[in-house]
């Protein structure tokens, strides 16, 4: 699997818009952009996933760059129960996820 | 909350003892993926089944083995612990037929600690 990269973490006001950032330069065409988030003490939870074209779910919107090599899960109004590590991860057709250490959100009240 | 069922929650072992995780997968999902995370860092793969076969090994040595009943709910079986086998032990479950076009559903894990 491809791997990715992302900031270690990042800070956000409660009920503003939360961007965050996946590098994935090595993407290849059958690899779809997936997301999950893990709350402390839980097991990772799906958020959103997409292969080309932007996608938006009730959690959540997923921005896909034109060539793939990167995208954005954007959160539009964060709130104190979004604080979590977020996972950007390639799937290909194995299913086998290859986690990185994601992106730590923190939520200021 | 998912359909997917682990057990027990929390488990303490001595080294060298055996030890066997369960988990009962989402209804209508036929496969089955197991993770180790260890504190600060993310999931690392074990292994995947699939319609009782092992289908996908990550970098684990032998005495990590699992099992896959017809009903989809799966085993994890760590022998020999070792210390550095305490982890939080998570459960996937997918839609294979899905392939990557699908989420997973992933249990509350059971934490293991080795003393």
């Amino acid at each position: 699997d491809a791997k990715t990269t992302q900031p270690n973490s990042m800070e956000s006001n409660e009920e503003e818009p939360v961007h965050l950032p996946c590098n994935h330069s090595t993407i290849s065409g059958t690899d779809y952009i997936h997301w999950y988030r893990q709350l402390p003490s839980q097991g990772p939870e799906y958020v959103i996933h997409g292969l080309t074209s932007n996608v938006n779910n009730r959690m959540a919107s997923l921005a896909i760059a034109e060539d793939r090599k990167s995208s954005t899960l954007i959160l539009h109004r964060a709130t104190l129960r979004d604080a979590a590590v977020y996972y950007c991860i390639l799937i290909d057709y194995g299913q086998n996820f290859v986690f990185g250490p994601g992106t730590r959100l923190s939520v200021l009240p | 909350e998912t359909g997917v069922t682990q057990s027990p929650t929390h488990l303490i072992k001595t080294r060298g003892q055996q030890v066997t995780l369960r988990c009962s997968s989402q209804s209508g999902h036929n496969t089955v993926s197991w993770y180790q995370q260890a504190l600060g860092q993310g999931p690392q793969f074990i292994f995947q089944y699939y319609r009782e076969e092992e289908n996908g090994r990550g970098n684990f040595p032998p005495r990590f083995s699992g099992l896959q009943f017809p009903n989809y709910s799966s085993e994890l079986n760590v022998n020999a612990l070792e210390l550095d086998d305490s982890a939080l032990y998570l459960c996937a479950s997918s839609r294979r037929g899905g392939g990557a076009n699908t989420e997973a559903f992933f249990g509350q894990g059971t934490r293991l600690t080795v003393v």
